[in-house]
């Protein structure tokens, strides 16, 4: 089964400093990865997903199949990045099926 | 507003009572998908709707847990004889046939007493 792992619950960073969100995955296929944000009050967003391969509200992610990652960064974050963040995986082959999430990690900059 | 919708937004019950919630997809989406989310989770996948074709169910989705979409387009979520262990939020998500990417409603929150 697969599995998706956010080590860290909690990350609080100041305003201006670089930021690293870490997901690490277990499948035995080739996934897809998204990553997703919740602000306050407000419903789970797509941020990004690997295959775009873009860059969202500065953020960026690469799929690196051989440490089984998909990172979030951002160079200089901004107060208003302050949210949860999940990376969720889908399997790919065959039709559409429900997405594999991490249990989240709460990103907190400080002013 | 064009974003998934799900009504209620909250809601409370007693033990053993019968709730549904309401979930209308994005317009031209054919999947539609429940999942449940508790405090410290993410979202945990319960089953998924292709057009009214229920065509995948997770194991946590237990025998006092149905969904339908009998016209392809809204569905329902059905959990009978409720206990305090289904107290959570109830995520609704569609997504286009050709796109794994999927959109989220703002779920319902149910507080089971």
């Amino acid at each position: 089964a697969q599995r998706v792992t956010q080590p860290e619950k909690l990350l609080s960073v100041f305003k201006g400093a670089p930021v690293e969100l870490k997901c690490n995955y277990s499948y035995s296929g080739s996934p897809e990865l998204f990553w997703y944000v919740q602000y306050s009050r407000q419903r789970l967003q797509l941020l990004l997903r690997h295959i775009s391969r873009e860059s969202i509200k500065g953020f960026t992610a690469d799929l690196n199949k051989g440490e089984t990652s998909f990172h979030l960064k951002k160079p200089f974050a901004q107060e208003e990045d302050s949210a949860m963040y999940y990376c969720a995986l889908s399997r790919t082959g065959g039709g559409a099926d429900g997405l594999t999430f991490g249990k989240g990690t709460h990103l907190i900059i400080q002013p | 507003d064009t974003g998934v919708s799900q009504n209620p937004r909250h809601k409370i019950t007693k033990r053993g009572q019968n709730v549904t919630f309401r979930c209308d997809p994005i317009s031209e989406h054919n999947r539609l998908y429940w999942y449940r989310q508790t405090l410290g989770q993410g979202p945990e996948f319960l089953t998924y709707f292709q057009n009214e074709a229920q065509l995948e169910k997770s194991r946590l989705l237990s025998d006092r847990f149905s969904a339908e979409r009998p016209k392809g387009s809204f569905s329902t979520l059905e959990i009978q004889r409720t206990e305090q262990g289904d107290s959570a939020m109830y995520l609704c998500a569609s997504s286009r046939k050709t796109d794994r990417a999927q959109y989220f409603g703002p779920g319902t929150r149910l507080t089971v007493l």
